[in-house]
């Protein structure tokens, strides 16, 4: 079975520009939840999707977005990229979300470079 | 709000040296408990979940146990490959079940 998948895999803006990162969930899963990921703050929750819906939001400002399409897979945008934006981008899927104790599993990750 | 707080921060061992590490967590009601092991530059690894007190899982020389504050995450007799960062994550009984993350306990195996 495959993974979670997440393209591109290494990424380099400038400030100014958007970005766009794809996640392919696990087949079948279809709660999808972004984090991000710095050596000073650890893993931070962005966002959740179940369903084509945002389900759960983090506090990231507005210039972060996602959305879900109906076969599960998800992209998150970045607009008008900050320095610090610069991070690692994980994703990671489950069943639904919002079973008991539902493990979610990672991708590898989108690092993003903002110069 | 959610807590999880990872101790130590950072933890040297020589290979065959067992320990443990800590998460402590505060949540208005547990759905469940993850420890996830990263490696630099990649996506954390599922390792284990744990659903209420008392209980424990094992995995070659990984064992984590669970109580109603707190859980370890017992290393025996490391080896060199055990080197990584473990990530401890609480899922919460809200709406939605929001998961949080500690910060993570660096782990170095010296041979």
């Amino acid at each position: 079975k495959a993974g979670v998948t997440q393209t591109p895999r290494y990424l380099i803006k400038t400030r100014g520009q958007q970005v766009t990162l794809s996640c392919s969930p696990i087949s079948g899963h279809r709660s999808v939840s972004w984090y991000q990921q710095t050596p000073g703050q650890g893993l931070q929750f962005l966002f959740e999707y179940f369903s084509e819906t945002q389900r759960n939001k983090g506090n990231f400002p507005g210039r972060f977005s996602g959305r879900q399409f109906s076969n599960s897979r998800s992209e998150m945008n970045v607009s008008t990229l900050e320095l610090g934006d610069s991070a690692l981008y994980l994703c990671a899927s489950s069943r639904s979300g919002t079973g008991a104790g539902e493990t979610q599993y990672f991708g590898p990750g989108t690092r993003l470079l903002v110069l | 709000e959610d807590q999880v707080t990872q101790s130590p921060e950072a933890l040297r061992l020589q290979e065959g040296e067992s320990s443990s590490l800590n998460c402590s967590y505060t949540v208005s009601g547990l759905r469940g408990l993850f420890w996830y092991r990263q490696d630099p530059g990649k996506g954390p690894e599922f390792l284990f979940t744990l659903y209420s007190a008392g209980e424990e899982k094992e995995k070659e020389r990984l064992k984590a146990t669970l109580t109603k504050k707190e859980s370890f995450l017992h290393i025996t007799a490391p080896k060199p490959e055990d080197s990584a960062t473990y990530l401890c994550a609480v899922r919460d009984s809200g709406g939605y079940q929001k998961v949080t993350f500690g910060t993570g306990t660096k782990l170095q195996v010296i041979p």
